[in-house]
């Protein structure tokens, strides 16, 4: 089972600034990485696919990059409905899983 | 536009058997290149893939939950199913169906992302 490790675990910022978020696997995914952003009370949401595919309807702010076992999500500049929790998900190996979240709390 | 919405029952007691529907409106199940999931969240474990199923009713399964589960597709209601047996308090979770999960062509398997999701159903299994 792939094992994917998020950090950091919370993220303080204020609107306007720069969030980064990263992903690692503990083995290659072939590229088969996404990201989600959940609000409390909602279900996740896809943002990226295929590591920096934007999802329908994604703002350009969002943006992921990297290969084989480490991946960033970049948001360039918060804004207020940003604040949430995002989860990186591998799609290459069964069984399909998860990292633990990173939430980006307000500062 | 696509939708899901999972139904079922939001109490089960320990040892039976939790069934829950996803209701797809808005397009056809049958759609190829797309599979069918249920996924789980709960505060301890996170986000937790169960399985999907292909409109063909092929089906994959996460292997720590192999043994206990089923999922069905009801092509002329557009519609599948997740019968999960032996609940514990372990399968309390917020239940979501999605689209995505992966699928195979004659030639290859290919893995997706969970494109679509339903609003997710409360299941607590207690006495």
């Amino acid at each position: 089972e792939v094992v994917l490790t998020q950090s950091p675990g919370t993220l303080s910022l204020s609107p306007g600034e720069r969030a980064t978020l990263s992903c690692r696997a503990s083995q290659g995914v072939n590229n088969n990485l996404a990201w989600y952003q959940q609000k409390p009370g909602q279900a996740p949401r896809l943002l990226i696919s295929g590591v920096s595919q934007r999802a329908t309807g994604i703002p350009d702010r969002f943006s992921g990059s990297g290969s084989e076992t480490d991946f960033t999500l970049t948001i360039s500049r918060l804004e207020a409905e940003d604040f949430a929790v995002y989860y990186c998900q591998q799609y290459g190996s069964s069984p399909r899983t998860f990292g633990q979240g990173t939430n980006v709390e307000v500062k | 536009q696509l939708r899901l919405q999972e139904s079922g029952s939001g109490l089960v007691k320990p040892s039976q058997t939790l069934a829950l529907t996803c209701a797809v409106s808005g397009g056809p199940i049958t759609s190829d290149n797309y599979s069918w999931s249920w996924i789980r969240q709960t505060p301890g474990k996170g986000l937790e893939w169960i399985g999907y199923i292909y409109h063909s009713g092929s089906t994959y399964f996460n292997p720590s939950l192999k043994r206990r589960v089923a999922i069905s597709v009801d092509r002329p209601n557009n519609q599948f199913s997740l019968r999960l047996t032996s609940v514990t308090a372990a399968d309390t979770a917020v239940y979501f169906c999605a689209r995505g999960g992966g699928y195979c062509t004659s030639n290859s398997c290919y893995g997706t992302a969970f494109d679509l999701w339903g609003q997710g159903i409360p299941v607590t299994v207690s006495s």
